[in-house]
């Protein structure tokens, strides 16, 4: 299995404009997650679905970040506009059962 | 307000030798216990998992859950070089994968040649 997909790895933007970060979930995995990294506050989730359902979204920072998963195999977040302080580390995990597995990451610098 | 601690670091260990990792948490109800490996501009890679009070053993790693004190501990015997990481303890409130982790801080290893 080609494991957790996402894309791009690195993204540099400026303030103001929307980013679009992008995820391909195991094959057969039925929940996915959203995680973001940074120095001071570590791991932290953001979001995540079962079955395609948004089930808690309470970690999103603002309503500048959206997350969508229209079918099982893809799932976005969306942060408009960016800040300087979105700038983190973005995962993507997914799950069948307990465990989950991480994608690669993006690297989101906002300038 | 869900809380994992877990002691920074960095914890040095001498090549060959037992590696003890910490975490403590704080929600009472938590079902489910992850180890989590880093290593340095990498993603966290699944190391082990544990529901169950008592030790669970997988080669050279020993997970200890202590439901009753709230801590969840991670032994690395025969320590390499290569175990060098930062090491992430995470918990949840349902098995099953139904809900997202919380992460400590992490604890940055250091193993010494």
């Amino acid at each position: 299995d080609a494991g957790v997909i996402q894309s791009p790895r690195h993204e540099v933007t400026e303030m103001g404009q929307e980013v679009t970060l992008r995820c391909k979930p195991i094959s057969g995995h039925n929940s996915l997650f959203w995680y973001r990294q940074t120095m001071m506050r570590g791991l932290e989730l953001l979001i995540y679905f079962n079955n395609n359902v948004p089930i808690d979204d309470s970690g999103m920072p603002e309503d500048r970040f959206s997350a969508k998963m229209p079918n099982a195999s893809f799932s976005t977040l969306k942060i408009q506009p960016s800040e300087p302080r979105d700038s983190a580390v973005y995962f993507c995990a997914s799950s069948l059962m307990s465990e989950q597995y991480f994608g690669p990451g993006t690297r989101l610098t906002v300038t | 307000q869900k809380e994992v601690e877990q002691n920074s670091g960095p914890l040095s260990v001498p090549e060959g030798a037992i590696a003890s990792l910490n975490c403590t948490y704080s929600d009472r109800g938590s079902q489910s216990f992850f180890w989590y490996r880093q290593y340095s501009g990498k993603s966290p890679e699944l190391i082990m998992f544990i529901y169950s009070n008592g030790d669970k053993e997988d080669g050279r790693f020993t997970a200890q859950l202590n439901k009753a004190s709230q801590y969840v501990s991670l032994l690395i015997r025969d320590s390499q070089p290569s175990d060098s990481a930062t090491y992430l303890c995470a918990v949840n409130l349902f098995g099953g994968g139904a809900d997202g982790l919380t992460f400590g801080k992490g604890t940055h290893l250091i193993i010494q040649p």
